[in-house]
């Protein structure tokens, strides 16, 4: 079966400091990856998504970035963190139905405190 | 592009009462459409989904939707309240783009809580 490894769980970070969370999924091949961020009262806001290796597309203009090492590694990463980057962020995959996509598995999620 | 709007940010039932959470989207392809549940410092359980097929969908814990086109709408309804029911609730659209990739899009959630 499909799982999704995401960590750490909780995550304190001073302002100008590097960021690295890292999500992976076992027992599926080729998925589509995404990076969501939900801040406090607010829905889920797509920061990137990925369909392969090195193909990583952008949703929106910040301080973040992404990477996908290998088929099923995605890496959120900053160099350096601002106030505005805490949230909850959350790493799932989707695999494609005659080419389409279904429905999103997610990760337990990292709470990023940036004090 | 696509969108969904969720109508109300905070809905208040009491138990055993009917649930009905609504959701609208908007898309210029056909559509799947989703239910997911969030239970705090977790992360998101699909509840159901549409793709095709029977426009009423059923899912885990009770919960069902119903895919109308013609309102583009896919509300999420239970008969029967339960206390553990109180959660965030999220719909979600993504569309049927062949040989693309994709991306799921949300509406802003609901917040469910559920009076004894």
């Amino acid at each position: 079966s499909q799982t999704i490894h995401q960590w750490p769980a909780t995550l304190v970070q001073p302002v100008g400091s590097p960021l690295s969370l890292e999500c992976t999924v076992e027992g599926t091949s080729n998925p589509n990856l995404y990076w969501y961020r939900q801040a406090a009262g607010r829905g889920l806001q797509l920061l990137f998504y990925s369909v392969g290796i090195g193909q990583i597309s952008s949703e929106v203009p910040q301080n973040l970035s992404a990477s996908r090492p290998q088929d099923r590694q995605f890496i959120l990463s900053s160099k350096k963190l601002l106030l505005s980057d805490s949230g909850f962020y959350l790493c799932a995959w989707s695999v494609r139905h005659r080419g389409a996509n279904t429905e999103a598995f997610f990760g337990q999620g990292t709470r990023l405190t940036v004090v | 592009a696509q969108s969904v709007t969720q109508l109300g940010s905070h809905v208040s039932v009491s138990e055993g009462a009917l649930v009905l959470l609504r959701c609208n989207y908007s898309s210029s392809v056909p559509p799947y459409l989703f239910w997911y549940v969030q239970y705090p410092n977790q992360g998101l359980q699909l509840l159901l989904k549409y793709t095709t097929g029977a426009t009423l969908v059923k899912g885990i814990n009770g919960f069902e939707a119903e895919f109308k086109k013609s309102e583009t709408s896919f509300h999420l309804t239970k008969p029967s309240a339960h206390m553990s029911d109180a959660a965030e609730y999220f719909c979600a659209v993504t569309l049927k783009i062949y040989n693309q990739g994709g991306k799921l899009i949300f509406g802003q959630g609901t917040e469910l809580s559920v009076k004894p």
